[in-house]
């Protein structure tokens, strides 16, 4: 079943914040982000696995719900280079019918201007 | 180090010819994945493989093929192709399991069916 992202798309200014959540029906294994620029591959961002968890590297951060259903990713102090469409990627895990298959989002398109 | 090369590039096909899309990956990744991208509706899951001699199917399998003989290679056939196949084609990889192996992407092939 596919995640559900929001919002569908974002515009901000150099320096502002942003917030792109990722929801699903069900308890997650895990959670994948990656982004993509324009005309190229999805880049992989980071993955969560554990419920509670946060993770993150420069000003780019995520974090998984305690039930697992929910994920949020966060770009604080937005850089041009932020631009792109970013994706969620939710695992069910064993036992699932959607086991070893990665479903994604519809993606959020983040827009960031000078 | 190449990663994920996909062959080829951009391809035009009319209405009931046939052909192959070629994915090969140099990083001894167990776990291949063919996914296609159409506007709004993110990357959708076509068919994937556990191992080498191995293949499932994904989301949206139905006029796909696909083998992987090779561990490094994984095929996508079309046998005849339709105006609704016309997409952005993603090979990708992992190391292992995709609940907690990131995902490794090719550049893409752009296909239209006309």
């Amino acid at each position: 079943q596919q995640p559900v992202q929001s919002p569908q798309a974002v515009i901000l200014r150099e320096g502002e914040d942003a917030v792109i959540n990722c929801s699903s029906s069900k308890a997650l294994y895990s959670v994948h982000w990656y982004r993509q620029k324009h005309g190229e591959a999805p880049v992989f961002l980071m993955i969560l696995l554990k419920g509670g968890e946060q993770k993150g590297h420069d000003k780019i951060s995520a974090s998984f719900n305690e039930k697992k259903q929910q994920s949020s990713l966060y770009l604080t102090a937005s850089q041009l280079s932020y631009s792109g469409t970013y994706f969620c990627g939710t695992e069910i895990g064993a036992g699932g019918t959607s086991y070893g298959k990665l479903t994604f989002g519809q993606g959020t398109i983040l827009t960031v201007h000078p | 180090n190449a990663g994920v090369t996909q062959t080829p590039k951009f391809r035009v096909l009319k209405t009931g010819q046939s052909m192959t899309l070629l994915c090969a990956q140099d990083m001894n990744h167990e776990y291949m994945y063919w996914y296609r991208q159409d506007p709004g509706m993110g990357l959708r899951l076509i068919h994937y493989s556990v191992g080498e001699g191995t293949t499932a199917k994904g989301e949206v399998p139905d006029g796909y093929n696909v083998s992987r003989l090779k561990k490094q290679n994984f095929l996508l056939g079309l046998e005849s192709a339709a105006p609704s196949q016309t997409s952005v084609y993603f090979c990708a990889s992992s190391l292992g399991w995709a609940g907690n192996s990131p995902l490794h992407f090719g550049n893409g092939t752009r296909l239209t069916v006309t």
